[in-house]
């Protein structure tokens, strides 16, 4: 079945500091990846869908200039968290859909960041 | 507007019973309708779908989920529930405006007990 892998699973930084997380389409071709962030105990937040070759959609309330999405291919879509603060640690998570025969939307086993 | 509705934020059953994880949604048009897993610490596994076709649907893990257009439900069921199911179950709903995003219930706990 359709495999997206996401990476780091975990990752530690300091207040300030960037961090890029990367989510790729192993086994299928996705025009449009998802971001998500989730607090704990609570479902997923959208944070943006992003458009191989064009602009992220971002959803309402979340910060552009501090969550850079870029899509440059059709297989893998990066998040980078900039000027990183404590209140920015979560689990973030990314989706692709794939848009053939076995059309779905398939997980990466999600990055969980702390910021210190 | 869409949405989906998972109205038991727990749900207990004793290993060996059957069980069931409700959703209800509401949606314009025809839904595409998603279930999901996610242990902890862990991004979601599919687990079944409904687009079209049989409104029983059959998926991994021996889950299963009945489409029910008018009561616009999607219940999880399983006939035998295991240990190992314990776990966060997650139910969502494809919105067809914009960008095909999904859109996702607030997730149900599952704990299923020896």
């Amino acid at each position: 079945g359709a495999v997206v892998s996401q990476h780091p699973s975990r990752v530690i930084c300091k207040s300030g500091t960037s961090v890029k997380i990367e989510c790729r389409s192993l086994d299928f071709q996705a025009t449009t990846m998802f971001w998500y962030r989730q607090f704990p105990k609570q479902s997923l937040m959208l944070m943006a869908t992003s458009n191989e070759g064009s602009k992220a959609t971002y959803e309402q309330g979340v910060e552009k200039d501090k969550f850079l999405i870029n899509h440059a291919s059709l297989t893998l879509s990066t998040l980078t968290v900039t000027s990183a603060h404590p209140e920015d640690s979560s689990f973030y998570i990314c989706s692709a859909r794939d848009e053939g025969p076995a059309y779905g939307y398939t997980f990466g086993s999600g990055t969980r960041l702390t910021v210190v | 507007a869409q949405s989906v509705a998972q109205p038991e934020d727990q749900v207990n059953v004793a290993e060996g019973n059957p069980l069931t994880v409700k959703c209800t949604y509401s949606v314009s048009g025809n839904p595409y309708l998603f279930w999901y897993v996610q242990y902890p610490n862990r991004g979601l596994q599919f687990l079944l779908k409904y687009i079209t076709g049989d409104n029983l649907v059959k998926g991994s893990y021996g889950f299963e989920a009945e489409f029910n257009k008018s009561q616009t439900s999607f219940h999880l069921k399983k006939p035998s529930a295991l240990v190992s199911d314990s776990a966060l179950y997650f139910c969502a709903v494809r919105d067809f405006r914009g960008t095909d995003k999904l859109i996702f219930g607030t997730g149900t706990r599952l704990q299923v007990f020896p």
